[in-house]
């Protein structure tokens, strides 16, 4: 069953750093999504991507957060100068058409210390 | 705003009948979802109901829908120790372009023999 991989499992990097989380979505799905779950809170919504540009974002996805689609597979998240804050569990997800079920990734886990 | 309450934990006894409970606020959800998240993984798609049904049954699980008490419940017959994992409940608001989910805190359901 196809599936939604995301790379790397666990990210460490130091506060002010810039990371790029990746996603490879479900080849013939053409909306893409991140979520993020703080340890011990709720997957909470940053932002949804479709034809190239962001459909909507949560109030979390600030100025500091950018997303894209390098190239006909990759859908990348980029923190650009992380805080301590940012440490959690993101997920990225996709889906055939923007009503339908989306499908999560394993998951990258971000320290920051 | 849209808000999503589940119990945070059930335990039940192997070979029993599982019920999870879950409350959301939006009535204008298009979807829910009841997601699975084993411990290490992402969140796999168990099942989904679209919100102009009541019931849709899929193998041992049988999601019920009161959209007048917006209530959701999942049912797991025969629940074996598989199934020990932590089960979100998830409303789905479609924007004219793309859905975003809105989870609850997810509910910890722990088999015991």
């Amino acid at each position: 069953e196809p599936e939604v991989t995301q790379t790397p499992s666990h990210q460490v990097t130091q506060m002010g750093q810039e990371v790029i989380l990746r996603c490879v979505p479900i080849s013939n799905h053409l909306y893409f999504y991140w979520y993020r779950q703080i340890l011990g809170q709720k997957v909470e919504f940053l932002v949804s991507f479709y034809n190239n540009e962001i459909s909507e974002k949560s109030e979390i996805f600030d100025d500091q957060f950018s997303v894209e689609r390098p190239d006909g597979s990759n859908f990348t998240l980029k923190i650009r100068s992380t805080k301590l804050e940012d440490s959690a569990m993101y997920f990225c997800a996709s889906s055939a058409d923007g009503n339908q079920p989306q499908h999560f990734g394993d998951g990258t886990r971000l320290s920051i210390l | 705003g849209e808000d999503v309450e589940q119990s945070l934990f059930l335990s039940v006894r192997e070979g029993d009948s599982s019920v999870i409970n879950c409350t959301y606020t939006d009535s204008s959800s298009t979807y829910l979802y009841w997601y699975k998240q084993e411990p290490g993984a992402g969140l796999q798609l168990l099942t989904y109901i679209f919100s102009n049904m009541d019931m849709k049954q899929d193998q041992r699980l049988t999601v019920l829908l009161n959209k007048k008490d917006k209530h959701l419940s999942l049912r797991i017959a025969d629940t074996q120790t598989g199934d020990s994992a932590i089960y979100f409940c998830a409303e789905s608001l479609y924007t004219g372009t793309a859905s975003k989910l809105t989870f609850g805190t997810g509910t910890r359901l722990q088999v015991t023999l």
